[in-house]
């Protein structure tokens, strides 16, 4: 079964770290280009990050350019997001999904809350 | 504000056909693909269209999509119960080098 699995989120003060991960299974991992895509809570989606299928090309939203990094690794089918300088407005509810070339985002996984609190 | 923009809500009777606009840039819709996205109260998003029109397999044919210059469409003909729920269009941003996405409208069955 293709899958895709979020972990790492929780509760975090403002200025903290936090790294995601999402484990994927059921599919060719390094066929793939991944992103994370986060939804405040009662808000729209909002694209956050995209690795190519190497690493080698990363794309960021304006919004978390310098704070945040998107990161996989082959050997463990896993992408992650190193998150830092967290701050209250990035809140949400963060998914990992499979980018297929002229597809779009094809799967999904369930979700992990970030919440950043005091 | 979202760089795609979208009707908050549109609604219809059931059987009835709903269409939910986005209108973007020739930086983005214009230039590139459009998706469409489901999202179901308290479930994950789901594609539902991509490259424009294109559905993947298990999506009903009564949704469609289609693109005309920096506009995209979605309609859902013969609208169900279960198909309420936010739906979002997206495309890739060649001026922001990323993905943007609209600020979603919500599909209610009356």
């Amino acid at each position: 079964e293709v899958q895709l699995v979020e972990s790492g989120g929780g509760l975090v003060q403002p200025g903290g770290s936090l790294r995601l991960s999402c484990a994927a299974s059921g599919f060719n991992f390094s066929d793939y280009w991944m992103t994370w895509v986060r939804q405040a809570p009662g808000e729209g989606l909002e694209w956050v990050a995209t690795i190519n299928e190497d690493g080698s090309e990363k794309y960021y939203v304006d919004s978390v350019k310098g704070r945040f990094t998107i990161s996989r690794d082959k050997a463990k089918n896993s992408v992650y997001l190193q998150m830092h300088s967290l701050r209250a407005e990035d809140t949400a509810v963060y998914y990992c999904a499979r980018d297929y070339a002229g597809v779009g985002f094809d799967i999904w996984g369930q979700g992990t809350m970030v919440t950043v609190s005091s | 504000q979202s760089v795609l923009t979208q009707p908050p809500s549109a609604s219809g009777t059931p059987g009835q056909r709903v269409t939910i606009s986005c209108s973007g840039s020739s930086s983005n819709i214009g230039s590139d693909y459009v998706y469409w996205y489901q999202q179901l109260p308290g479930t994950a998003p789901k594609l539902l269209i991509y490259n424009n029109n294109q559905r993947p397999s298990g999506v009903p044919d009564r949704f469609s999509g289609s693109k005309s210059g920096t506009s995209a469409s979605l309609a859902i003909s013969g609208l169900r119960s279960e198909d309420e729920g936010n739906f979002y269009c997206a495309a890739w941003d060649d001026s922001l080098s990323g993905y943007v996405f609209g600020s979603g409208t919500k599909v209610t069955a009356l």
